[in-house]
């Protein structure tokens, strides 16, 4: 079967670091997406990671390690603007795009 | 680059009527996506095209939804008759085609059922 899982809901500070984990169990891989959505908006993408190791964009940095199921999104000199829900979602083997619930992050002043 | 557009926004109706949403992809985009995506959860692939033909439609409750994508450009998809565990966004998706796996989302149709 297919399983993803994220924290629900984090809490972090303005100008903080904050990591989202998620863990997968699919079958097979072919690579994973982090996505970010704003209330009431439209996933946008933010990064993709099919080797392990970190993917670094700006402020944003994804890990992956396939041996354990596990990939991590590190968001440094959070603003305002980041408070969103960060979707995780796996293609595995037979190219299906399976999401995660989200994680729902909220940054305070 | 214009983005994917789905129309309506928003869209209330009562349970047992009937809905359409439409979905226009990105321009030359050979893969369209449907998605639900109930409140607090990840959305749900529904189904999945490559141009008028249609790949997985495993999760698609067949017997109240269809969906399809004629001239493999713009697509609809229909609730007949709604029930209120339906009540979701509905969001389309297009990627340039099948291995190029990144999604570009519309806005969504926000569908409440009473």
């Amino acid at each position: 079967g297919q399983n993803i899982d994220q924290p629900t809901e984090m809490t972090a500070t303005e100008g903080a670091i904050v990591q989202i984990n998620c863990t997968y169990q699919t079958s097979g891989f072919n690579g994973l997406f982090w996505y970010q959505q704003h209330a009431g908006e439209a996933p946008t993408f933010l990064s993709y990671n099919v080797l392990d190791g970190l993917e670094e964009k700006g402020r944003f940095s994804s890990f992956l390690s396939r041996s354990k199921g596990y990939s991590y999104l590190l968001l440094k000199e959070l603003q305002m603007k980041d408070s969103a829900s960060y979707l995780c979602a796996v293609v595995d083997y037979g190219q299906n795009f399976v999401f995660g619930p989200g994680t729902r992050l909220s940054v305070l002043p | 680059e214009a983005g994917v557009a789905q129309s309506p926004r928003y869209k209330i109706i009562e349970k047992r009527q009937s809905v359409a949403f439409w979905c226009n992809p990105i321009s030359g985009h050979a893969t369209l996506y449907w998605y639900q995506q109930i409140l607090g959860q990840g959305p749900k692939l529904l189904i999945q095209f490559q141009n008028n033909g249609v790949v997985d439609d495993s999760q698609l409750p067949k017997d109240r939804f269809s969906a399809e994508r004629l001239k493999g450009v713009d697509s609809t998809l229909k609730i007949q008759p709604a029930k209120l565990e339906d009540s979701a966004v509905y969001l389309c998706a297009s990627s340039l085609d099948m291995i190029d796996w990144l999604q570009y989302f519309g806005p969504g149709t926000r569908l409440t059922v009473t």
